[in-house]
């Protein structure tokens, strides 16, 4: 079964630099959350879309920006990159606002900034 | 506010024992609750959710948890550990009555089987 895809799996940037994640969702999923995972700690939850509207926003920096596109798939825009953004990052996905439903998540994407 | 707690960093147990992995939850509304499991470099993956009705519920490679209302715990089981277990494993809780779908996340514990 189709899972979802993130790309890049891995990615080095330099401060100040930009960055930009993609997301594609689960087939027919309408849903997608974005989380980032620091070194050792829990998944925090950035953002959230539902049918191309932000639906939800969590601990996200003004830095950071994100949409959904006509086809699901989600991209993740990072600025002026911090040492400290380094960290893995997640987008799961869902098929609609169903609150008994579990998330699926990509297998992430490595942010490593020097 | 939704949160959740894992008191555990680490869980150690010998292969063929039975393993616990603690959560307690706190919601303001009635909880929507679930476990997942990551092994390292790799996504979350999704083992089991209670939802409502029976307080035992049963999810994947024989894991399953305990709903428990009165504690606000929902502890993840399994009666003989396998060294293939080993990985870090996270509780989440959806709270019902928050309009919102984002799952709030566990520190992790870190479940170490040894042979």
């Amino acid at each position: 079964a189709a899972g979802v895809i993130q790309s890049p799996r891995h990615l080095i940037k330099e401060k100040r630099e930009t960055a930009t994640l993609k997301c594609y969702p689960i087939p027919r999923h309408d849903t997608v959350y974005w989380y980032q995972q620091g070194p050792g700690q829990d998944p925090q939850f950035l953002i959230s879309f539902y049918e191309k509207m932000q639906s939800d926003k969590g601990s996200i920096p003004d830095r950071f920006s994100a949409q959904q596109f006509s086809d699901y798939h989600s991209e993740l825009n990072m600025s002026s990159l911090e040492l400290g953004d380094s960290a893995l990052y997640f987008c799961a996905s869902s098929l609609g606002q169903v609150d008994t439903g579990e998330l699926f998540f990509g297998e992430g994407s490595r942010l490593t900034v020097l | 506010a939704q949160s959740v707690a894992q008191p555990e960093d680490q869980v150690n147990v010998a292969e063929g024992n039975p393993l616990t992995v603690k959560c307690t939850y706190s919601v303001s509304g009635n909880p929507y609750l679930f476990w997942y499991v990551q092994y390292p470099n790799r996504g979350l993956q999704f083992l089991l959710k209670y939802i409502t009705g029976d307080n035992l519920v049963k999810g994947s490679y024989g894991f399953e948890a305990e709903f428990n209302k009165s504690q606000t715990s929902f502890h993840l089981k399994k009666p003989s550990a396998l060294v293939s277990d080993s990985a870090l494993y996270f509780c989440a809780v959806r709270d019902r009555a928050d309009s919102s779908y984002k799952l709030i996340f566990g520190s992790g514990t870190r479940l170490l089987v040894r042979p």
